[in-house]
């Protein structure tokens, strides 16, 4: 079945590791998105992606890194985590479209907490 | 850029009474607005959305209105059910030039009490 899948679900680490956070559709899409989300609360865009290689930062500034290698994974990088980081991490993609408007469909996410 | 401004942060109803929410955005560029129900511990999904050349869009119980003049537009739902209780998100979008970056309101909890 056509999905996202996001891992881990749920990670507590300790302040200065590097983690990655793992993001995959099935979905066939071409753009995928990282979302920052306090738990209830407003959604922050802080990555993008319209394909391959293509990558660019969000509206909400963030010190992590993103790549695009392969057009169904996405995968989001800090460096070195830090206890502002603790938050939902939200994965979505949706198809590249043209004049359509194209729902975005979002992964479970990754809970994240730095200790 | 864009801006959307949600109202109420909260809101709670008796199971069978209609629900209103209220959004607001500042880029009279934006031509689509999606809504998102977000329930407890799960993913945010889509319920309804509207195009900005349509005033009103209706879906069973769920219906959103839009004013261009006014820059707002509402999702109403009517008859409440307990499983309506969610957090609901607004948001806009100007797709041609933003390419679907959606910005978000800052979501509304909807409490329907049996």
């Amino acid at each position: 079945e056509a999905d996202i899948y996001q891992t881990p679900r749920y990670l507590v680490i300790g302040t200065g590791k590097k983690i990655t956070l793992e993001c995959s559709q099935t979905m066939g899409h071409d753009k995928m998105y990282w979302y920052q989300q306090d738990p209830g609360m407003e959604l922050h865009l802080i990555h993008y992606s319209y394909g391959v290689n293509s990558t660019e930062k969000g509206d909400l500034s963030s010190e992590s890194t993103v790549s695009r290698i392969r057009t169904e994974h996405f995968p989001l990088t800090l460096e070195s985590a830090r206890p502002s980081h603790t938050s939902q991490y939200l994965c979505a993609s949706s198809e590249l479209g043209g004049t359509t408007y194209n729902e975005q469909f979002f992964g479970p996410g990754t809970r994240l907490t730095v200790l | 850029g864009e801006n959307v401004e949600q109202h109420p942060s909260t809101l709670s109803v008796q199971e069978g009474d209609s629900a209103v929410i209220k959004c607001t955005y500042s880029d009279s560029a934006s031509n689509y607005f999606p809504w998102y129900k977000q329930e407890l511990g799960k993913r945010p999904q889509l319920i309804i959305d509207i195009r900005s050349n349509v005033g009103e869009k209706k879906d069973q119980r769920i219906a959103v209105t839009l004013n261009k003049t006014a820059k707002h537009f509402s999702l109403h739902i009517t008859e409440t059910q307990p499983e309506d209780s969610a957090v609901y998100f607004c948001a806009a979008t100007d797709f041609y030039n933003q390419g679907g970056k959606l910005i978000f309101g800052q979501g509304t909890e909807l409490s329907v009490k049996p």
